[in-house]
Parts: structure tokens; sequence; C-alpha cells
């Protein structure tokens, strides 16, 4: 799976939209984008996951670039129980279900 | 309905012992995965049992074992406990295989100590 790369922490203004980015430059054309968040000792949980075409769901939206190398995950207005460490991860389907989690970004909501 | 459930959330144990983890995932899933997390290594992947097979499997001794059983309920093992041990260990649970576009759904975890 391709690698990520992920600032290692951002801070937010509660209400405001926080923007992560991801960069995945040696993505294939079978991988996809996924976004976890965890929330200090839970286990992670599933926010988002797009091949190309941008992604909407409840919780966020996801931007990849046309290209394919990086991507954004959007909370459009953040609160304080978003603040977690953010994971973005490449993923195929030649590894299974593994998931290969980096260090990811630590985002912290400021009120 | 029901999310992953592991149990027990917290156990402690001391050093050689041997130890179960148990981890039920969402009604109809078929895959479930296994990682322990550290602060130092962060999350690890240590395998993958789909349809009671052992599909994947990563960088971790054979002190670390797992069984998948017919209802998809699955179990790991960790024997001759070390202090290392201690971690958060995290199942994750998986409708099917063989795609890059199922996502998969994380139980809130054990936490492992050995003393």
């Amino acid at each position: 799976d391709a690698k990520t790369t992920q600032p290692p922490s951002m801070d937010c203004a509660e209400g405001r939209a926080a923007n992560l980015p991801c960069n995945h430059s040696t993505i294939s054309g079978n991988e996809y984008v996924y976004w976890y968040r965890q929330i200090h000792s839970q286990g992670p949980q599933y926010i988002i996951h797009g091949l190309k075409n941008n992604e909407t769901n409840e919780m966020a939206s996801l931007i990849i670039t046309e290209d394919r190398k990086s991507s954004t995950l959007i909370l459009p207005h953040a609160t304080l129980r978003d603040t977690a460490v953010y994971y973005c991860i490449v993923r195929s389907s030649n590894t299974g279900n593994q998931f290969y989690f980096g260090t990811g970004t630590s985002l912290t909501v400021i009120p | 309905k029901a999310g992953v459930t592991q149990t027990p959330r917290y156990l402690i144990k001391t050093r050689g012992q041997q130890v179960t983890l148990s981890c039920s995932p969402i009604s109809g899933h078929r895959s479930v995965s296994w990682y322990q997390q550290t602060p130092g290594q962060g999350l690890q992947f240590l395998f993958e049992y789909f349809s009671e097979t052992q599909r994947n499997k990563g960088n971790f001794p054979g002190r670390f074992s797992g069984r998948q059983f017919s209802n998809s309920r699955s179990e790991m093992n960790v024997s001759t406990l070390e202090l290392g041990d201690s971690a958060l260990y995290l199942c994750a649970s998986t409708f099917g295989r063989g795609t890059g576009n199922t996502e998969a759904f994380f139980g809130q975890g054990t936490r492992l100590t050995v003393v």
C-alpha cells in the first residue's frame, strides 16, 4: 500500500472548518483513500473513504486531487468532540483487510 | 445494529502467563482483524481471519495467535506474556474481502497490562 504523509498536529477554532491534508504521491490506480480518527484510548472510528471522486457524508467531506496524489478531509463545523488523531490510509485489495496506520494528525479544536 | 464487541475491556496479567481476548464482529461481517497499539509503535496489524482461516499475518512472534469460529467471533491468544505486550488490542470487523472498497469498524479495545 502507498505511504501517506500528514502533518503531526493542527489546531482549529470551534465552529470553523477543519481541513486536514494528506499526501499520497505513490498511490496506485486501484488504491482507496480512507480516513479514520481515534479519540484518546478508544477504537479508531471510520470517517469516510474514496477512490477518485470527492465524497461527502454526515461526518465529513473528502476532496481528492485530480492526480490523486493528495487529499483533504474537511470537517465543516469543528466541535470540541472532534479533537482526536486523524489517520489517512491508502488501501488496496492486495493486502486483504489490513490497514496501515501511520502516525496521523493530532487535531485540537480550540474553544 | 450492534457494533464490534471486545471483551474484556481491561486485563492485568503477570509476566509468563497467557491471555485470551475475544471479539464479536458486527452481525453479517465475516472478516476480523486484530491490531496492537502501543505509544512507541502505534497501531500495528497482527492478523486477519476470514471464514475461519487466517488470511494475513503481521510481523509478530509466534506467541501471538488467533482463531475464528463459525459464527465469525474471533479470539486472540498471547502466551508467555512479556512486559512489552502491554498495549491496547483492537479488533476490526469487515463485511467481505478482496476489494479495497470495504470499510472496517473497530471495537473499543482491550487494555492489557502485564506486570
